[in-house]
């Protein structure tokens, strides 16, 4: 089955800098890349989301990258604020089918004031 | 429209009790997932309902866990002889299955605790 690896785990930035948050998966049929972030005491939110057929897909000032051939996918973002502060899921799936999202394993994002 | 929704919000119980978590996919929704998040942890996949087709229950961590998914909305988790380690937040989620769309809706899930 899929397997998705996250890091880093923590990661703390000054408000304004970038943050980025690399995944890898294994599952070389997977084509659907989705990112969540997740307040703390709150439901995971989707924040954005890439298929295979792309490589890169931008919204305002969170990208995320696909590297289909290395298998792994990256979060960016940029001029972060202290409201990014929360814990970012990256998962990995196939589009279209009923199979689940496996699901890294988090990261606690801090941005400092 | 309404988005998922889960009841209880919150659950305490003794161990070796039983508990039933309770499930609403938004309208429509064919699929539906179970997932448990334990503290400072990721996401859990539990089982999963496609519209009428058996459930994959490979994420189902003992044969105490078992659910049930009615008429093709509404899901039941049930969790018997409930032990220590079985505290965490269950969490639901549906999507649309489509071939071009995937997204995962969660609800805000059921903290359960045992004691």
């Amino acid at each position: 089955g899929e397997n998705v690896e996250q890091h880093p785990s923590t990661l703390s930035v000054q408000e304004g800098d970038s943050a980025v948050i690399k995944c890898t998966y294994s599952d070389s049929a997977s084509n659907y890349f989705p990112w969540y972030k997740q307040e703390l005491g709150k439901r995971p939110q989707l924040i954005i989301d890439i298929r295979s057929n792309v490589g890169e897909k931008k919204d305002q000032r969170i990208a995320v990258t696909l590297n289909k051939t290395a298998k792994h996918f990256s979060l960016h973002i940029t001029e972060t604020q202290p409201e990014d502060s929360a814990v970012y899921f990256c998962a990995a799936t196939l589009s279209g089918s009923a199979r689940q999202l496996t699901f890294g394993s988090g990261t606690q994002l801090t941005v400092l004031p | 429209g309404a988005g998922v929704s889960q009841s209880p919000s919150n659950k305490v119980t003794e161990k070796g009790k039983d508990v039933e978590l309770r499930c609403d996919p938004i309208s429509g929704h064919t699929a539906l997932y179970w997932y448990r998040q334990s503290l400072g942890q990721g996401l859990e996949f539990l089982i999963y309902f496609q519209g009428n087709s058996a459930p994959d229950k490979s994420g189902l961590p003992s044969d105490r866990f078992s659910a049930e998914r009615t008429g093709g909305s509404v899901s039941t988790l049930t969790i018997q002889r409930t032990q220590q380690e079985d505290s965490a937040v269950y969490l639901c989620a549906s999507s649309l299955l489509d071939v071009n769309y995937n997204e995962q809706f969660f609800g805000p899930g059921t903290r359960l605790t045992v004691l």
